[in-house]
């Protein structure tokens, strides 16, 4: 069962232009959602993440806007470059009940192409 | 240099085999997670870790056993009970006891299957 629904799958934009990546999640225990951006062979790195109590959040280029409402949160990348072409991953974490952990649950991933 | 080593960047395995995958990490972190990245499907949790001695089960934890004598290393052995092992290995860490505590993780590990 997937708790994070990412779309979509992959994504083609014009250098300059937004690209827009969606996710969807169920769970209610989920408290905080990051976005992590991966280049091939790599470890995926933390871009930026939001708690529930904010409906957006703007670092830079990217920004994330979130639904509570909906369970719905989108990243967009504005004026995109093809530096940007990787595989942008979507995560919602929950809280570990003992510990002081989290778990994060994540999307299935959206491959990212920026043409020239 | 402070982050999260993975070796070896690439495995083979013959089917039958049981293979180790080398995590370790200077952060001084807690907790340190595995995960199993395959096409199409994200990240998906194996086992984590949050103090020495001790784990738990993720998601796919089934044919996968791991270990936790020391802080900072969290090896996982990837068992011939696991049938369908060739993905891309990834590890993690991340302080305890603060919100929003960030996973970071390492370069990966791809097993393959011969």
């Amino acid at each position: 069962q997937q708790q994070v629904k990412q779309s979509p799958q992959s994504l083609i934009v014009q250098k300059g232009g937004i690209s827009i990546i969606n996710c969807a999640y169920e769970n209610t225990a989920f408290d905080y959602f990051p976005w992590y951006q991966q280049f091939p062979g790599k470890g995926p790195a933390l871009l930026i993440a939001i708690r529930p109590d904010v409906s957006e959040k703007k670092e830079g280029r990217f920004t994330i806007s979130f639904n509570k409402s909906a369970k719905q949160f989108s990243l967009h990348i504005m004026d995109s470059q093809p530096g940007d072409s990787a595989t942008y991953f979507c995560a919602a974490r929950q809280p570990l009940l003992t510990g002081g952990g989290n778990k994060l649950t994540f999307g299935t991933g959206t491959q990212l192409k920026v043409e020239l | 240099d402070g982050g999260i080593t993975q070796s070896p960047k690439y495995l083979f395995r013959k089917e039958g085999q049981n293979v180790t995958l080398s995590c370790e990490q200077n952060l001084n972190h807690d907790a340190m997670y595995w995960y199993r990245q395959d096409p199409g499907q994200g990240l998906r949790l194996i086992y984590y870790s949050q103090i020495v001695n001790d784990f738990q089960k993720g998601d796919i934890a089934e044919g996968y056993s791991v270990s936790r004598e020391k802080k900072e290393s969290f090896p996982l052995t990837v068992t011939s009970a696991q049938k369908n092992p060739t993905a891309f290995y990834l590890c993690a860490s991340s302080i305890l006891g603060q919100a929003y505590n960030e996973q970071f993780f390492g370069p990966g590990t791809r097993l393959t299957v011969l």
